[in-house]
Order: structure tokens, then sequence, then C-alpha cells
């Protein structure tokens, strides 16, 4: 069946620094993916992404390109903020009507 | 532009009480519906899906059960809680455009059972 793996947490970061968290996917057919920010306390919120290969979806300097060859989806900041401390879940979607597929989520802490 | 909505945003309950958590949703038609549950610090679990009024599909055999007695609200209930049940709960909405089906989350309901 479908899933998706991300790197387990949590990450702790400087401020300013470079963030990656890795996503990698198993579908079975040309699935959409997405990558949601979870702050404390509250629901997810799509952050980004990107519906097929070679598509980069971006969003507040967050990016991640749709990598086929790679089956990856990964998240990256150039320099991130105390305020991006949250938890972020990758997820796909098979086109048709079936609920995403969610990773376990990656918790990102960054201090200033 | 659409809206989703739940409530209550906390509640505490007893073991053994019964339990109902509602979702609605504003400003869209016929929208696939999700309930999830997220115990502390751990990921996301599917509880229910729907995508239509009556439709329900259960993910995980548990003491919950789902209704949708309209489009656009869906409610999560149970008879009787465990403490296992505990949580925090998110309802989401989804309508298909193109190949992309993503979500919307509501703000969540925190569950706590004593």
């Amino acid at each position: 069946g479908n899933s998706v793996t991300q790197m387990e947490g949590p990450v702790t970061l400087s401020e300013e620094a470079f963030l990656t968290i890795n996503c990698t996917y198993t579908a079975t057919g040309y699935p959409s993916l997405f990558w949601y920010v979870q702050y404390p306390g509250e629901g997810l919120q799509l952050l980004l992404k990107a519906t097929k290969a070679d598509d980069k979806g971006s969003n507040k300097g967050f990016e991640a390109t749709y990598r086929k060859e790679t089956t990856s989806f990964h998240l990256e900041k150039g320099s991130v903020q105390v305020s991006d401390s949250a938890v972020y879940f990758c997820a796909l979607s098979e086109p048709g009507n079936t609920p995403l597929v969610f990773g376990k989520g990656t918790r990102l802490s960054v201090i200033a | 532009s659409q809206t989703i909505h739940q409530w209550p945003a906390t509640l505490v309950q007893p073991v053994g009480s019964p339990l109902s958590l509602e979702c609605t949703v504003e400003g869209t038609s016929n929208p696939n519906l999700y309930w999830y549950r997220q115990a502390a610090g751990r990921g996301l679990q599917l509880l229910f899906y729907s995508v239509g009024i009556g439709q329900i599909s259960s993910e995980v055999p548990q003491n919950l059960s789902a209704s949708r007695p309209q489009d656009r609200q869906f409610i999560l209930s149970s008879k009787k809680l465990l403490l296992s049940d505990s949580g925090f709960y998110l309802c989401a909405w989804s309508v298909g455009t193109d190949s992309s089906y993503e979500q919307y989350f509501g703000p969540g309901t925190r569950l706590t059972v004593t």
C-alpha cells in the first residue's frame, strides 16, 4: 500500500540555520505530495504542495521538489526562525477519492 | 471562502461517560470529511471518513462512531469513553480538484478522559 516515511525528530536548530526534513514515499500511482505544519495546540495547515514530478512547491520560505526518480519530497528552508518551531507532516494523495496518507511527523525546535 | 469549525475546543470527561464532538464546514458543497486522533507527541490516526451524507468508512475498530446527518456536518461519538480515548481530535475536509485532494483541518478538540 501507499506509505510516507519521514526522518525522525526532534530536530533542533539554531536560528538562521539551514533546514532539511527528509520525506520519501511509496505509491502505486502518481500521487500529489504535501507538507503540512502544526503549531502547538493547533490544527494542521497546508504549507505547500506539488502535483507532478519535478514540480517545486514553495511557501513562507519553505520549498520542496517532487522527485519521482528518488520518490522523495524533502522540505527545505534556507534560514529558520524561532517561529518555525512546529511539527511538520509529509503526506501524499493518490488521484481519486481517498484520504491522504501522512508520515509520522517531525518536530522542529528552533532556538535563538 | 471555506471555513471549518469544531467544538468544543477542550473537554474533560470521566471514564464511561458519552462523547459528542461536532464539526461543520462552511463555504463548500459535498466535501469529503475526516476525523483524526492525535495522541500526545504522536502522529495522526485516521478514524473515519465520509464521502457523502450517511456514508461512513471506519479505519480503526474501537468504541467510537461517526455520523454525517447533513452535507457539511460530521459528528464523532462514543457511548462510553475509555482512558485511551484521550487525545487531540481533528476534523478535516477536502474537495478534489484535478489530481489533488489536499485536506483542510479544523482547530481541533482537546479531550482528556479522567
